[in-house]
């Protein structure tokens, strides 16, 4: 079935350490892994994104890592600021379902000072 | 480009009552997804939506809501004889017609409360 874990559901770190997030997916032929971000009542942003053509993406303090054959994808934030407070969202799309996105629950990451 | 625009922003509505919610697309933009999110969880996708198309509808309640993107116009998600399990934030997201279509967009929300 279609199916997106994701872990931990919560998470605090301090600021200046880093913080990873992991998920995993139930599809072998999904092929692209977006992750978004929503700040306390705001609209999920998406922040990075990977394809399954790759098995890793950097963006500033960012990255994102795929492991196909596990069927694991990681988010990586580095150097942690307060502004990276929010909840975290992973997801993963099914092509055999006209590339229905599937999220995960959500991680809530805590800056701590 | 002003992104995908929903209103209301938040909306009050008595039990029984109906409920209506637009989302306008990206320029550019002909798949629209509806998706709600209870409080302190995650985004349930409803349904997903082309032009004058629903193209998967997996995740709608069969009874009271319905959702429809005319030709000209922007997408409704509506919700009849609505009940107090119906608060919650409603986003809208689209993706471009033309390549990418996987990567959606999403709108600031509709904050639905039912009293």
């Amino acid at each position: 079935g279609e199916n997106v874990e994701q872990h931990p559901s919560t998470l605090s770190v301090q600021e200046g350490d880093s913080a990873v997030i992991k998920c995993t997916y139930s599809d072998s032929a999904s092929n692209y892994f977006p992750w978004y971000k929503q700040e306390l009542g705001k609209r999920p942003q998406l922040i990075i994104d990977i394809r399954s053509n790759v098995g890793e993406k950097k963006d500033q303090r960012i990255a994102v890592t795929l492991n196909k054959t596990a069927k694991h994808f990681s988010l990586h934030i580095t150097e942690t600021q307060p502004e990276d407070s929010a909840v975290y969202f992973c997801a993963a799309t099914y092509p055999n379902r006209d590339d229905k996105i599937i999220f995960g629950k959500g991680t809530r990451l805590h800056i701590l000072p | 480009n002003a992104g995908v625009m929903q209103n209301p922003r938040h909306l009050v509505r008595r039990r029984g009552q109906e409920a209506r919610l637009r989302c306008s697309p990206m320029k550019g933009h002909s798949h629209v997804y509806w998706y709600r999110q209870l409080p302190e969880e995650g985004l349930k996708f409803m349904v997903y939506l082309q032009k004058e198309n629903i193209i998967d509808e997996s995740g709608m309640p069969k009874e009271r809501f319905s959702a429809e993107f005319p030709k000209e116009g922007p997408s409704i998600l509506r919700i009849q004889q609505v009940v107090r399990g119906d608060s919650a934030a409603y986003f809208c997201a689209s993706s471009p017609t033309q390549g990418g279509r996987e990567t959606q967009y999403f709108g600031p929300g509709t904050r639905l409360l039912v009293l």
